[in-house]
């Protein structure tokens, strides 16, 4: 089954402590993305990755890092979270090389809470 | 820079109606138009992908169409049932220089609420 998986679903934290939200997709997929969803700002796009070793910088990126060393993984680390940073947060999929206009799959979200 | 926008911001119907949810963009340049679902602090599942050369694309009780000249599609619910109540987003891809990338753009949804 096509899937994107995202740990932990929910997650409370402290402002100041690391840490990492994960992210994988069993679908060969080469552009991943993650992106937070507010009450009345919407979906906005953080950081994506277009390959391996390939990622760049979304609308929303500052307080946030990502790494692609597998083309199925793209975690998404928050070094020092904020409380500006409590949001739901989700991963996303879609092939991108020589297809466009195909299907985005997402991951079922991450709740974060930064008190 | 594309806008998408959905309406109305909220919909509450008795079981059983047909209904149409509007979304509308500005930048008809677009290779293709999704359709999503998400049910409260839950994920975003994917109802319909339209292609931007398809007209109309049909799954169960839903019906989706394109008119990308106008900047246009609608999500058409038949007879819908309290269990279709959740929020419905739609997105497009974003072009820049031609290349549809993965990045989407979404519209704020529509908060569908079915009563029985």
């Amino acid at each position: 089954e096509a899937q994107v998986t995202q740990n932990p679903r929910y997650l409370i934290t402290v402002t100041g402590k690391k840490l990492t939200v994960t992210c994988s997709q069993n679908m060969n997929h080469e552009y991943m993305s993650w992106y937070r969803q507010d009450p009345g700002l919407g979906l906005r796009q953080i950081y994506y990755s277009m390959n391996v070793e390939v990622t760049d910088k979304g609308d929303v990126p500052e307080g946030y890092k990502v790494s692609r060393k597998e083309k199925r993984n793209f975690p998404l680390i928050l070094e020092s979270p904020s409380p500006n940073q409590t949001s739901l947060y989700f991963c996303a999929s879609t092939r991108w090389q020589g297809a466009p206009g195909t299907e985005a799959f997402f991951g079922q979200g991450t709740r974060l809470t930064v008190v | 820079k594309q806008e998408v926008t959905q309406i109305p911001a909220a919909l509450s119907v008795p079981e059983g109606e047909n209904l149409v949810l509007n979304c509308s963009f500005t930048d008809s340049a677009i290779y293709n138009l999704q359709w999503f679902r998400q049910d409260p602090g839950k994920g975003l599942t994917s109802l319909l992908l339209i292609q931007s050369s398809q007209r109309e694309q049909t799954s169960g009780r839903l019906n989706a169409s394109l008119d990308k000249s106008s900047g246009r599609s609608t999500l058409y619910i038949a007879a819908s049932q309290p269990g279709d109540s959740a929020t419905y987003l739609c997105a497009v891809p974003t072009n820049a220089g031609g290349t549809s990338y993965g990045k989407l753009t979404f519209g704020q949804g529509t908060i569908l609420t079915v009563h029985p």
